[in-house]
């Protein structure tokens, strides 16, 4: 699949604090998801995002597909324990269905 | 409503062996994938199906890998024989017109 690089590697936060993440593609999407993974199960997703420039929000995460259709960011405010956990970025091309994820966003929450 | 739904849940055989791993998609759902995770190469798609039809297999590493899907409500991913290398989890994902992608809890594989 195609490289997305997904940063930072991994976080620690403070409890209350706002949380960054993004994802940079070489190439264009037609589709940015945003996946959340805790510990002995699948995949979770949080966000879907289909137009350049959308901004979508559900509950306390906000996450925005750039104009430029090669990256996406999400953020989580107001972070709270059960924040905890791995979050991806994946991406689907205009062509097929294929998803191509990032190498995952590591959250720990300190209370 | 039933999410998409794994079996086993957790794998442990010898080399050599067979393994089968099951998947049953969300109903009504027309595509179907399957995905391997690991450590060192991350979320990998294996193969996936339109209409119990596949559609890409780029992704099965070898011949010993083998998936099948005999009707809508139904999917197998056959590994023979089964090398340790082979252990991971291995996911499955279902989505209506191949759009959002909802996962599986996953089988845990380990091959001794």
């Amino acid at each position: 699949g195609q490289q997305l690089n997904q940063s930072p590697q991994s976080m620690f936060i403070q409890e209350g604090e706002d949380v960054s993440m993004n994802c940079t593609s070489s190439s264009i999407f037609n589709t940015w998801l945003w996946y959340k993974q805790d510990p002995g199960e699948g995949p979770v997703l949080l966000i879907a995002l289909y137009k350049a420039g959308e901004l979508t929000s559900n509950g306390r995460l906000t996450a925005q597909f750039g104009i430029t259709r090669k990256d996406s960011f999400l953020n989580i405010s107001a972070s709270i324990p059960s924040d905890v956990g791995i979050y991806f970025c994946a991406g689907q091309g205009a062509n097929d269905y294929k998803l191509s994820f990032g190498a995952g966003t590591t959250v720990t929450v300190r209370a | 409503d039933a999410g998409v739904i794994q079996s086993p849940r957790h794998e442990v055989t010898e080399m050599g062996q067979e393994v089968t791993l099951r998947c049953k998609p969300i109903s009504g759902h027309d595509y179907l994938f399957w995905y391997r995770q690991t450590m060192m190469r991350g979320l990998e798609l294996l193969i996936y199906f339109n209409n119990n039809v596949p559609i890409d297999d780029s992704g099965m590493p070898e011949d010993r890998f083998s998936a099948k899907m005999p009707n809508a409500s139904f999917s197998t991913l056959k590994i023979q024989p089964s090398e340790p290398r082979d252990s991971a989890v291995y996911f499955c994902a279902s989505s209506l017109s191949g759009r959002t992608q909802h996962f599986g809890d996953g089988t845990r594989l380990s091959i001794l």
